[in-house]
């Protein structure tokens, strides 16, 4: 079946220009992930959802950031006032919960704010 | 706080077994994963142990777990150029209430022919 995917695979923006970055997971996948890779490092947790409930967007590094899912499944994440800093590659995964966290990932968006 | 520690390079030589390590900080950690990220691609799930395990094999892929010492390995027996990737250690847990997952820094294996 299809695994997840995200868009735009690339952007490049200007410094403070907002940009939303989209994830379609798995179909009957509840949860959905948001991570941020950056140059060189290991990935960054920024935010969970889980079916109905309250997200977990402890790994929200500012208030520039948001995020949603719609209707349970599609997700936007949002990066306002872009800054240099933002530039990375933001990665989407989901699970079906009941499994454990076996999380499958998206190929990414690369974003590079000039 | 949830650390999770690899070493950043290995290199090995087509044929070799290649053995990657990876320390965490979480006792109470119910999984550990290993991804693989290839050049200008996303993760690929190649494993993972539930922390009540010492072993995992899976064709190539021997998983080893030492809790006390909160050490996890991966060992790719008759290592190949297209393993050739970034491997990627992380902890979970199990709660719905955490579905976070903490990533090592990723280990770059270069595989010589």
């Amino acid at each position: 079946g299809a695994g997840v995917s995200q868009s735009p695979s690339n952007k490049v923006t200007e410094k403070g220009k907002d940009v939303e970055l989209r994830c379609d997971p798995i179909s009957g996948h509840t949860a959905l992930y948001w991570y941020r890779q950056s140059l060189g490092q290991g990935l960054e947790f920024l935010i969970y959802f889980q079916g109905n409930s309250a997200p977990d967007k402890s790994g929200l590094p500012s208030d520039r950031f948001s995020a949603e899912r719609t209707g349970g499944s599609v997700s936007t994440l949002t990066i306002q006032r872009t800054q240099q800093e933002d530039s990375a590659v933001y990665l989407c995964a989901s699970s079906l919960a009941r499994l454990g966290e076996t999380q499958y990932f998206g190929p990414g968006t690369r974003l590079l704010v000039l | 706080g949830e650390d999770v520690e690899q070493s950043l390079f290995l290199s090995v030589r087509e044929g070799d077994s290649s053995v990657i390590n990876c320390t965490y900080t979480d006792s109470s950690s119910t999984y550990l994963y290993w991804y693989k990220q290839e050049p200008g691609a996303g993760l690929q799930l190649l494993t993972y142990i539930f922390s009540n395990m010492d072993m995992k094999q899976d064709q190539r892929l021997t998983v080893l777990l030492n809790k006390k010492d909160k050490h996890l390995s991966l060992r790719i027996a008759d290592t190949q150029t297209g393993d050739s990737a970034i491997y990627f250690c992380a902890e979970g847990h199990g709660s719905s209430n955490t579905g976070k997952l903490i990533f090592g820094q990723g280990t770059t294996l270069q595989v010589k022919p």
